[in-house]
């Protein structure tokens, strides 16, 4: 079965500080890779996605992640984040042919003004 | 379009007491799924539904049911609470016909058990 894996579970920065959070994935075959955020008391919503082509994926707010498919990772990254980043950030893997993703366990990132 | 909608936004069970969740979808989108969020543990799939009158069982099903009765609608049953359900459920649903499409998720709804 596939697993994902985000290392950090809690993340602290002051505001400007640079972001990085890390996803690893088990599955060894062609995989869609998603991060979702969910900001406090709302739904998961996508931050961005990748499937195919550049590695380096851009998403919204700033957010942008890499896809390192000799390390299984997809870590998300921002160059500068603000208060209003506060929020959970989950990774997703869905292989290819399936419409079922596996979630890791999320992280939460604080972000002080 | 409304997106996700779930129906309620917040409950509170005796143990013992059943409950149906409604989760609808405006989008026309084939795939849906249900979810339990727990601190630490992230997202669990509980059931997902491929279609109108199907339905699998996920990562944790157990006393859990569902029914997708009409493309837009899909129902998560509880018939006997039990503590260990208390929880934040969320539905979402996804297009489908091509495997990079998202998900996309209710408000949730947040159920205690007593």
């Amino acid at each position: 079965a596939q697993s994902v894996s985000q290392h950090n579970h809690h993340v602290i920065l002051s505001e400007a500080a640079s972001l990085e959070l890390g996803c690893n994935y088990s599955y060894g075959g062609t995989v869609n890779l998603f991060w979702y955020v969910q900001y406090p008391g709302q739904h998961l919503q996508l931050l961005l996605k990748y499937f195919s082509g550049d590695p380096l994926v851009k998403g919204i707010k700033g957010f942008e992640a890499e896809f390192i498919k000799s390390k299984f990772s997809f870590n998300l990254r921002k160059p500068s984040v603000q208060w209003s980043d506060t929020a959970e950030y989950f990774c997703a893997v869905m292989s290819r042919g399936s419409y079922i993703p596996t979630f890791g366990r999320g992280t939460s990132l604080i972000v002080h003004p | 379009n409304a997106g996700v909608t779930q129906t309620p936004k917040f409950r509170v069970l005796k143990t013992g007491q059943s409950m149906t969740l409604l989760c609808a979808q405006d989008m026309n989108h084939e795939y849906m799924y249900w979810y339990r969020q727990d601190p630490g543990m992230g997202l669990r799939l509980i059931h997902y539904s491929v279609g109108e009158g199907t339905t699998a069982k996920g990562e944790v099903p157990d006393g859990y049911n569902v029914s997708r009765l009409k493309k837009q609608n899909f129902l998560l049953g509880l018939e006997s609470a039990a503590p260990s359900q208390t929880s934040v459920y969320f539905c979402a649903s996804n297009l489908g016909r091509n495997d990079y499409n998202e998900q996309f998720f209710g408000p949730g709804t947040r159920l205690t058990v007593l």
